[in-house]
């Protein structure tokens, strides 16, 4: 069964630096998102990308982070500068169609921000 | 913006038995509403979903329900089995927009 794949797994990442963070959506898919997970708090919407852009986003997601398709089938969330409180569990979800409300989730990229 | 309430945070049954979550929401716009479970160490997995023209779906030993008048929907489990102890997780969307708002998740413990 096809599915949404991050890496990687866990990052450890010292404050200001920046990080990439990696996904291959399911094949089919077109589009594309970031949520992520404080440590005992909600899932949160960061950002959701189609047609090579991004469609909407959220207040978390300011200018230190930005997305990316740099080729048919990667999806990235970069973050600039990191802050201790962007230590979280990040994951990317994938959609077949616009008109497809399924979001289906990889298994999350543990970042650690010392 | 949308707000999304799950109850209860812990929920144990005895294998056999059955478990419901339910979650509530603010937005009378939101239009899906999809249910997660998510095991340790793994991302989200959509277990079953429900769409605002709809009153109740099922699948199998799960199944979901939806008051649209009183804003809340409700995550049903029958027959549990150890195999569905996990994280649970109630999201709510207007699919004009794509972003899901997600409960604060329910942790199920099955009892064998």
């Amino acid at each position: 069964e096809p599915e949404v794949t991050q890496t990687p797994s866990h990052q450890v990442t010292q404050m200001g630096q920046e990080v990439i963070l990696r996904c291959v959506p399911i094949s089919n898919h077109l589009y594309f998102y970031w949520y992520r997970q404080i440590l005992g708090q909600k899932v949160e919407f960061l950002v959701s990308f189609y047609n090579n852009e991004i469609s909407e986003k959220s207040e978390i997601f300011d200018d230190q982070f930005s997305v990316e398709r740099p080729d048919g089938s990667n999806f990235t969330l970069k973050i600039r500068s990191t802050k201790l409180e962007d230590s979280a569990m990040y994951f990317c979800a994938s959609s077949e169609l616009p008109s497809s409300d399924e979001q289906f989730f990889g298994p999350g990229t543990r970042l650690t921000v010392l | 913006g949308e707000n999304v309430e799950q109850h209860p945070s812990t929920l144990s049954v005895q294998e056999g038995d059955s478990a419901v979550i339910k979650c509530t929401y603010s937005d009378s716009a939101s239009n899906y509403f999809p249910w997660y479970k998510q095991e340790l160490g793994k991302g989200p997995q959509l277990i079953i979903d429900i769409r605002s023209n709809v009153g109740e779906k099922k699948d199998q030993r799960i199944a979901v329900t939806l008051n649209k008048t009183a804003k809340h929907f409700s995550l049903h489990i029958t027959e549990t089995q150890p195999e569905d102890s996990a994280v649970y997780f109630c999201a709510a969307t207007d699919t004009g927009r794509r972003a899901l708002t997600f409960g604060s998740g329910t942790r199920l413990q099955v009892q064998p």
